[in-house]
């Protein structure tokens, strides 16, 4: 067991280019969430999927942000037209069952 | 799922047990109590969860009060390694979607 691996761990953009985020779950976990996370705050829950289905969004989820899950395994997080509100840590998790395993995050920061 | 309130800061001498208040009076019967912790740097952690009885597992004990108007997890012997901001979650798991809503949590800090 691995655990939840996030690539890349820092990722320092400037405003107006896509950055994309992935994901790796542990291996059989049916449950993948992403959420996102800034200086002094808990965590914020983004998205959902069950499988390759994508069951929730949260609206924090702007239309600048798409996530996918295409075969049911690792998962990706694009942001297109990076603002410099979007500088934050995105964490994923992962689950089977009602325990939830998070990597360590991708820490994005736009300038 | 029903909120919850944590003091923002707490202090614990190490080697001796800290007690972390958490309070969610509008909780329903069918919410369990989660608590997950962040260590710096690092994503959140798993500690326990419960539904109306006292749990314990190798990390943590999770005490529930008779009204489940509040509960208070117990690391029972800190360690520096335990200074983290801990997360009390009130969540409706009977679904299958396990979705944890974080507050700001508990940073607590071990003193050596």
């Amino acid at each position: 067991d691995t655990g939840v691996s996030q690539n890349p761990r820092h990722k320092i953009t400037k405003r107006g280019q896509n950055v994309t985020f992935r994901c790796d779950p542990i291996s059989e976990h049916n449950r993948l969430y992403w959420y996102r996370q800034t200086l002094g705050q808990g965590p914020e829950f983004l998205t959902y999927f069950q499988n390759e289905a994508q069951l929730e969004k949260s609206r924090l989820l702007s239309d600048r942000f798409s996530a996918e899950r295409p075969k049911g395994s690792f998962s990706t997080l694009e942001i297109q037209r990076t603002e410099q509100g979007d500088s934050a840590m995105y964490l994923c998790a992962s689950s089977i069952g009602e325990k939830l395993f998070f990597g360590s995050g991708t820490q994005l920061s736009v300038l | 799922d029903a909120k919850t309130t944590q003091p923002p800061s707490m202090d614990c001498a190490e080697g001796r047990a800290a007690n972390l208040p958490c309070n969610h009076s509008t909780i329903s019967g069918n919410e369990y109590v989660y608590w997950y912790r962040q260590i710096h740097s690092q994503g959140p952690q798993y500690i326990i969860h419960g539904l109306k009885n006292n749990e314990t597992n190798e990390m943590a004990s999770l005490i529930i009060t008779e009204d489940r108007k509040s509960s208070t997890l117990i690391l029972p012997h800190a360690t520096l390694r335990d200074t983290a901001v801990y997360y009390c979650i009130a969540l409706n798991s009977g679904g299958s979607n396990y979705k944890l809503t974080f507050g700001k949590g508990t940073l607590l800090t071990v003193n050596p």
